[in-house]
């Protein structure tokens, strides 16, 4: 049973256009929703964070928003660079010492 | 600062064999977690140690198992391998077993291959 969607398995957006990656949760007990990135040859990167109390995080070009009562998580990143392009991962944690991944969508920027 | 790394990097045993694979901490980190990466899917948690001692497991059977070390690495090792253990074993270490997640910084994972 997948807890955590991530339904889109590919995105290509423009070099300076905004980029939107979405995922969906099941579990209402998720508290703090995360975003990593992943390179080939590399392990993921932590990117930013939110924790249930808020519903958005800015950090530069990334801008995390939650809606608890979509139980939705977004990630914009504003404008895309050609750097950007790698798998991003959504994880959800409960307060547990272990978090559930999507599946990941890969994005590719073009330049 | 040493990052998280991970041995080997690639591995290649046969059904029913037995597998080690290693995980050294980023310097001052007291807490590593494994996580199994299939291919197509995102990374599932296996367990976490935390003081040499199992501290959580996901949905595993116990021919996974582990170990950490006083110096906090740590050792995955799985019995009896089967096809569908095939997948990217990934490690992260932490400052402590909970708070913020965006403490687990993720090693660069160790490709293995179940013939």
């Amino acid at each position: 049973d997948q807890q955590v969607k991530q339904n889109s398995p590919s995105l290509s957006v423009q070099e300076g256009r905004i980029s939107i990656l979405n995922c969906d949760y099941t579990n209402s007990m998720f508290d703090y929703f995360l975003w990593y990135k992943k390179y080939p040859a590399e392990g993921p990167t932590f990117l930013i964070s939110i924790s249930s109390i808020k519903d958005k995080n800015e950090d530069g070009r990334f801008t995390v928003f939650l809606n608890k009562s979509a139980k939705h998580l977004s990630l914009h990143i504003v404008p895309s660079q050609p750097g950007d392009s790698a798998v991003y991962f959504c994880a959800e944690g409960s307060g547990a010492n272990n978090l559930f991944f999507g599946t990941g969508t890969r994005l590719t920027v073009i330049p | 600062e040493t990052g998280v790394t991970q041995s080997p990097t690639h591995l290649i045993k046969t059904r029913g064999q037995q597998v080690t694979l290693r995980c050294s901490s980023q310097s001052g980190h007291n807490t590593v977690s494994w996580y199994q990466q299939a291919l197509g899917q995102g990374p599932q948690f296996i367990f976490q140690y935390y003081r040499e001692e199992e501290n959580g497991r996901g949905n595993f059977p116990p021919r996974f198992s582990g170990l950490q070390f006083p110096n906090y690495s740590s050792e995955l090792n799985v019995n009896a391998l089967e096809l569908d253990d095939s997948a990217l074993y990934l490690c992260a270490s932490s400052l402590s077993p909970s708070g913020a997640y965006n403490e687990q910084f993720f090693g660069p994972g160790t490709r293995l291959t179940v013939l």
